[in-house]
């Protein structure tokens, strides 16, 4: 089944102690993304990627970091929580390379994060 | 800087009535698509309907349709029938067509405030 998996689907942590959310698709595509949602603001990107080794900022990345070492896997890092990230994360992923383009986003089923 | 507004916080209909979600966005755009994208409290985001905005013709998917006015820059959603299953949060979103999205605007979605709809037996 083609899908995109986050875990864990829920997290309560501590300021400042370091923690990374996984997220990882089984349908060979290029583009992956992380978002966030908040109350009232709907969802913004925070980091996306175009491809292994490629990864650049969206629109709120203070905070966050991530890495693509293989196509499936686009974790994000939290290295040092604050409360204000407390939010419900979610992983994208698309067939978005410059010859074959899918406008489709497939979504994980979402991270609620919590930092006291 | 694209951006979209839902200017219905929430919003609530009678089972097997329709109610029809209100959309606005911004953009300098002439090529790009426009979605609406359900969240039930399963949080997951499903896909309920796509627009090009090139294609002149509203989309419709079974009970669920657009009215797409380009040049107003409005999107809204109709839902026909209404059943307790389409009680959800409702996203409005927008992307730029790969060919004018460069930069950190390739594949982004820029999306809404959201709507919750609460549909009533």
């Amino acid at each position: 089944e083609a899908q995109v998996t986050q875990n864990p689907r829920y997290l309560i942590t501590v300021t400042g102690k370091k923690l990374t959310v996984t997220c990882s698709q089984n349908m060979n595509h290029e583009y992956m993304s992380w978002y966030r949602q908040d109350p009232g603001l709907g969802l913004r990107q925070i980091y996306y990627s175009m491809n292994v080794e490629v990864t650049d900022k969206g629109d709120v990345p203070e905070g966050y970091k991530v890495s693509r070492k293989e196509k499936r896997n686009f974790p994000l890092i939290l290295e040092s929580p604050s409360p204000n990230q407390t939010s419900l994360y979610f992983c994208a992923s698309s067939l978005l390379g410059l010859d074959s383009f899918n406008e489709n986003l497939f979504f994980g089923s979402g991270t609620q994060l919590s930092v006291l | 800087a694209q951006t979209v507004t839902q200017s219905q916080p929430e919003m609530s209909v009678q089972e097997a009535e329709t109610v029809t979600l209100s959309c606005t966005y911004d953009t300098s755009e002439n090529n790009y698509y426009l979605f609406w994208y359900k969240q039930p409290p399963s949080r997951q985001m499903i896909l309920v309907i796509r627009q090009e905005a090139y294609k002149q013709q509203n989309a419709t998917e079974n009970r669920f349709s657009v009215n797409f006015q380009k040049a107003a820059k409005s999107f809204s959603l109709k839902i026909s029938d209404s059943q307790l299953g389409d009680t959800a949060m409702y996203f409005c979103a927008f992307m730029k067509h790969p060919s004018n999205a460069g930069g950190t605007s390739y594949g982004k979605l820029t999306f809404g405030q959201g709507t919750i709809l609460t549909v009533h037996p």
